[in-house]
């Protein structure tokens, strides 16, 4: 059974970091492109980043360029979004998703997702 | 802001038919894109409900289909069920954004 268990989400101080985890079983993760995605409390879902297999390519959407950094270890079948200089929009459920990558994408197994709260 | 828009909400009774719409352009949907749709339960993750267009996932009943044409992707929900409350967003990918996208939205609710 796939399974996706995110953990790293928490309170944290305008300006300040936070480093998300994404622990994946269940199938073979380093054959996979990976996702973050999050949802604004009461908002819709907005993509954040995204991963190859071998992690030789990200990319990012606009509003987090320059400060999370997505990364990932096939040996301990992890996926990290490392997030500096937090801003109050940046508040959400961060969730990771598996990829299938065909012309048009879909994210077809989530995690429950992690509460990332920035606030002083 | 979202580049793929969606009703706010549709509503219906139980075993009606509702469509919800996800309008996009031609830097995505209409760029020959597909369009996918997620179902999002209260208080849970999304879940993939159909991909490239009108394929379902194992485990999605046939009540749930989808479509594509020109600019826009449709999502019917034939004999509405109460547990098909819900939000819907469909996804896709833009050109000009150089990323996945969503859209805006669709809270279903059966009467």
């Amino acid at each position: 059974e796939v399974q996706l268990v995110e953990s790293g989400g928490g309170l944290v101080q305008p300006g300040g970091s936070l480093r998300l985890s994404c622990a994946a079983s269940g199938f073979s993760f380093s054959t996979y492109w990976m996702n973050w995605v999050r949802q604004a409390p009461g908002k819709g879902l907005e993509w954040v980043a995204n991963i190859k297999q071998d992690g030789s390519e990200k990319y990012y959407v606009d509003s987090v360029k320059g400060r999370f950094t997505i990364s990932r270890d096939n040996a301990e079948n992890s996926l990290y979004l490392q997030m500096n200089s937090l801003r109050a929009e940046d508040t959400a459920v961060y969730y990771c998703t598996r990829i299938i990558p065909v012309l048009t994408s879909y994210f077809d197994y989530w995690g429950q997702g992690t509460l990332v709260t920035v606030s002083s | 802001q979202s580049v793929l828009t969606q009703p706010p909400s549709v509503s219906g009774a139980p075993g009606q038919r509702v469509t919800i719409s996800c309008t996009g352009s031609s830097s995505n949907i209409g760029a020959g894109y597909d369009g996918n749709w997620y179902q999002q339960l209260p208080g849970t993750a999304p879940r993939l409900l159909i991909y490239g267009n009108s394929n379902r996932p194992s485990g999605v009943p046939d009540r749930f289909s989808g479509s594509k044409s020109g600019t826009s992707a449709s999502l019917a929900i034939t004999g509405l069920q109460a547990e098909d409350e819900a939000d819907y967003y469909c996804q896709s990918y833009d050109t000009s954004l150089s990323g996945y996208v969503f859209g805006t939205g669709t809270k279903v609710t059966v009467l």
